[in-house]
């Protein structure tokens, strides 16, 4: 099954204790991103990858870290947690920048709470 | 810059049409998207439009206009399932999908 798999689905952490979350593609898409969600204020990119080795900030980049030396997989790294990173992050593929009728496939999301 | 704008809220009852509107201001054109999101989980795909003029797809519409920055999406026959978050995204050439905050429609019965 064509999918886009974020782990973990909930996560409650203390401020500072260095996190990764996990996305992985099966589509062998080459454009990845990830977005935050928080109520009033929608979808906002962090960062995108358009292929391997190639990543670029969104608009709310800071305190997040990406890496994609795979380009199955674009893992979102917090390298010291603040309670201002709680939200709801979803992890997206498409086969390039979400253009034509494909539009992005998103992950299930991941919870985050940071206390 | 970039503006993406929709209605926070509608209501409608079932059976019902309802039109939810998208205006943007946008550097740069590559597309328009609608999504569906329930509560707590991802957004589904809907509709793309990048040339003007209607989209239809069963019980969905989605229109362009490309010269007003506006877009609407029409759901008719409307279900108490249809109760979600509608999304409209613009593909910002060369960058990413920027995405309007949301309209979160209730449908009753």
């Amino acid at each position: 099954e064509a999918q886009v798999t974020q782990n973990p689905r909930y996560l409650i952490t203390v401020t500072g204790k260095k996190l990764t979350v996990t996305c992985s593609q099966n589509m062998n898409h080459e454009y990845m991103s990830w977005y935050r969600q928080d109520p009033g204020l929608g979808l906002r990119q962090i960062y995108y990858s358009m292929n391997v080795e190639v990543t670029d900030k969104g608009d709310v980049p800071e305190g997040y870290k990406v890496s994609r030396k795979e380009k199955r997989n674009f893992p979102l790294i917090l390298e010291s947690p603040s309670p201002n990173q709680t939200s709801l992050y979803f992890c997206a593929s498409s086969p390039f920048r979400g253009e034509g009728n494909y539009g992005y496939t998103f992950g299930s999301g991941t919870r985050l709470t940071v206390v | 810059g970039q503006n993406i704008d929709q209605p926070t809220e509608m209501t409608a009852t079932e059976g019902a049409i309802v039109q939810i509107n998208c205006t943007y201001q946008t550097s740069g054109f590559n597309g328009l998207f609608w999504y569906q999101q329930h509560a707590g989980e991802a957004p589904t795909f809907l509709s793309y439009n990048v040339l003007d003029g209607l989209e239809e797809k069963g019980r969905f519409s989605s229109f362009l206009s490309r010269s007003k920055g506006y877009s609407y999406l029409l759901l008719k026959e409307l279900q108490m399932k249809d109760s979600a978050s509608y999304l409209c995204a613009v593909n910002q050439a060369g960058t990413a999908l920027i995405f309007g905050k949301g309209t979160t429609l209730s449908v009753s019965s």
